[in-house]
């Protein structure tokens, strides 16, 4: 059974930083492109930052670009996320995904995680 | 950025409806085109890809149709599990996005 478990989140002041990990099994992890997706308290699904199932490509939102760091150990089949000068509309659940399939749709999500900037 | 938007942005609608969404990307995305569902404080759920291929487990009743710009999420009767919100997030390049969402709720 795919499964991944996102930890980390939590209360941070403005400015700060914080580290989003996400623990897979059930898949050959360094196979897949992973991404980080967010959301807001009660708005929709913004697409934060993938990676290639190397490690080697990386991509950002340009909201993200220069303030987070998106990472892999595919020994240790997890996805980290390093937010940096962290801002109050970075407040949201973060969830990783993994991408498959023809279309690389998000065919598996884990449970998300509460990051929350406010002093 | 391709920018995707989606009509209605809600609906209402009773048991055994037929339900259609609408779903337009701002440039050709070939069929790069894919449908979540989300319930409230869970995470998405895929139930389409490329358009229009189901994704493993999900009912019959969702399909998806369209190419290019514009896409069709239909739910042909609609089931009281099915109320939630729906997304279209294109993945022909990136940055990779969503439409606004389209919340489907009891009439």
């Amino acid at each position: 059974e795919v499964q991944l478990l996102e930890s980390g989140g939590g209360l941070v002041q403005p400015g700060g930083s914080l580290r989003l990990s996400c623990a897979t099994s059930g898949f050959t992890f360094s196979t897949y492109a992973m991404s980080w997706v967010r959301q807001a308290p009660g708005k929709g699904l913004e697409w934060v930052s993938a990676i290639s199932g190397s490690g080697g490509s990386t991509f950002y939102a340009d909201s993200v670009k220069g303030r987070f760091t998106i990472s892999r150990d595919n020994s240790k089949n997890t996805l980290y996320l390093q937010m940096n000068s962290l801002r109050a509309e970075d407040t949201a659940v973060y969830y990783c995904a993994k991408e498959g399939g023809p279309s690389d749709a998000f065919d598996m999500w884990g449970q998300g995680t509460l990051v929350t900037v406010s002093s | 950025d391709i920018q995707m938007t989606q009509s209605p942005s809600s609906l209402s609608a009773s048991v055994g409806d037929r339900v259609t969404i609408t779903c337009r990307a701002s440039q050709s995305i070939n069929s790069y085109l894919n449908w979540y569902q989300q319930k409230p404080g869970k995470a998405p759920k895929l139930l389409i890809y490329a358009a229009s291929s189901l994704q493993s487990g999900v009912p019959s009743r969702f399909s998806g149709s369209g190419s290019g710009t514009d896409f069709t999420l239909t739910i042909s009767s609609l089931q009281p599990e099915d109320f939630a919100t729906y997304y279209c997030q294109q993945s022909y390049n990136t940055p990779r996005t969503f439409g606004p969402g389209t919340k489907v709720d009891v009439k």
